[in-house]
């Protein structure tokens, strides 16, 4: 069992380059996340999906683009990168509204945006 | 808006000695209060999730208390080993779609 996988574990990009990062879960979960993680400032969530097909804003989604064709499957990309975004990118997955149940999260891609 | 703050930023225990990290959150209306460990190049792994309508929660020599109430929650770690050795993320959720609001984290050193 998987659980949640996140594709690549490193990258670096040049500014104004795109990229996509792809996460899979195999848990069934309908809600997926993905949060950013920097420095002394915990984690912080970027865009989340409640269902296939449907996507939503989180705290700080400008410069990032997310899709969720397929349930198992959550894509979030850049456009144009900017060394702002250079971060620790998480993924993460859970049951969905009325669990009370944790968060499962992947391990993590790292860019670096020059 | 929800802050979750974690002090101390970091600490230093010598093995046996019991770990005790805090977490507070500014808004009471929480949904639950997660806490999570996180390894060097790793992702999180959660260790406690305790609901709104709780007050603690136990696994093995973990121990999360939550008073919604003044807006704190502290994780227990009885007998520390270095092997607890990680940094330790407390995080709210404030509404049923599951979103976190976490706080920046403790990170804990056991020495041998």
């Amino acid at each position: 069992n998987a659980g949640v996988t996140q594709t690549p574990k490193f990258r670096v990009l040049k500014t104004g380059q795109s990229m996509t990062l792809l996460c899979a879960q195999d848990m069934n979960h309908e809600y997926m996340y993905w949060y950013r993680q920097d420095p002394g400032m915990g984690l912080r969530l970027i865009h989340y999906s409640v269902g296939e097909g449907t996507t939503a804003k989180g705290e700080v989604p400008d410069g990032y683009n997310v899709s969720r064709l397929k349930k198992q499957n959550f894509l979030l990309g850049l456009e144009s990168a900017a060394p702002s975004q250079t971060s620790v990118y998480f993924c993460a997955s859970g049951l969905g509204q009325g669990y009370n149940s944790p968060l499962h999260f992947g391990n993590g891609t790292r860019l670096t945006v020059t | 808006k929800q802050e979750v703050t974690q002090i101390p930023a970091a600490l230093s225990v010598p093995e046996g000695e019991n770990l005790v990290l805090n977490c507070s959150f500014t808004d009471s209306a929480i949904y639950n209060l997660q806490w999570f460990r996180q390894d060097p190049g790793k992702g999180l792994t959660s260790l406690l999730l305790i609901q709104s309508s709780q007050r603690e929660q136990t696994s093995g020599r973990l121990n999360a208390s939550l008073d919604k109430s003044s807006g704190r929650s502290t994780l227990y770690i009885a007998a520390s080993q270095p092997g607890d050795s990680a940094t330790y993320l407390c995080a709210v959720s404030t509404d049923s779609w599951g979103k976190l609001q976490f706080g920046a984290g403790t990170q804990v050193v056991v020495t041998p």
